[in-house]
């Protein structure tokens, strides 16, 4: 049962230009979660989906970010416009479900690097 | 709102040294409370976890008991190894799932042959 996968591991991207992350959770979960680790800082929550459902969005920013998980193939965490500022590390996790004794599983990130 | 705090790092200590690394928390009701590790360009691994007062989680020799009169969970080993090195993240979840976290900034250990 292979882990969280995320890709890609890095990515660059020249400011304006669009960032698409992708993440597959675990096999058998239903349950994703993106955060942002920005340098010497720890993670921040971003948003949480549900197969086709996005549950909650309070950690996103309003504008330029959009995240989806569809029926079929991995979710999706977009960036429109790259500024400077979005150069962090994004992580995914999964859960099977939303239990609050259900552990969540991390993906080993995707780097991104705006220049 | 709810929050984590943990010690700022670096901390560097030498192999067999005891480590602490102090973390409190602010939340309502009753969280659970959990230790995560990031080994250099990894992601995050969960270490160890509690989910009630008392209660003390344990693993790869690391402890952590979930006090709730001090709102603390420190995490202690009494024998680090250079294969400790790492960033380690306290983290808490409020009511939702546990994949909906709330991260202290992480205290980055480094141990020293």
């Amino acid at each position: 049962n292979a882990g969280v996968m995320q890709n890609p591991r890095h990515l660059v991207r020249r400011r304006g230009q669009e960032a698409r992350l992708r993440c597959s959770p675990m096999k058998g979960h239903s349950h994703v979660y993106w955060y942002r680790q920005l340098p010497e800082e720890g993670l921040k929550f971003m948003v949480y989906l549900q197969k086709e459902n996005i549950i909650d969005e309070s950690g996103m920013p309003k504008e330029r970010f959009s995240a989806e998980f569809p029926k079929e193939g991995p979710s999706i965490l977009r960036i429109q416009q790259v500024v400077r500022g979005d150069s962090a590390a994004y992580f995914c996790a999964s859960s099977p479900n939303r239990g609050t004794n259900t552990e969540a599983f991390f993906g080993q990130g995707t780097r991104l690097t705006v220049v | 709102g709810n929050s984590v705090t943990q010690m700022e790092g670096p901390v560097t200590l030498s192999e067999e040294a005891f480590l602490t690394i102090n973390c409190t928390y602010t939340a309502t009701g009753y969280p659970s409370l959990f230790w995560y590790v990031q080994y250099p360009g990894e992601g995050l691994q969960l270490l160890l976890k509690a989910t009630k007062a008392d209660d003390k989680g344990s693993n790869k020799g690391f402890e952590a008991t979930y006090r709730k009169e001090t709102t603390s969970f420190h995490l202690e080993k009494g024998s680090v190894q250079v294969s400790d090195s790492a960033v380690y993240f306290c983290a808490l979840s409020h009511g939702g799932s546990q994949g909906n976290l709330i991260f202290g900034k992480g205290t980055k250990l480094s141990v020293k042959p």
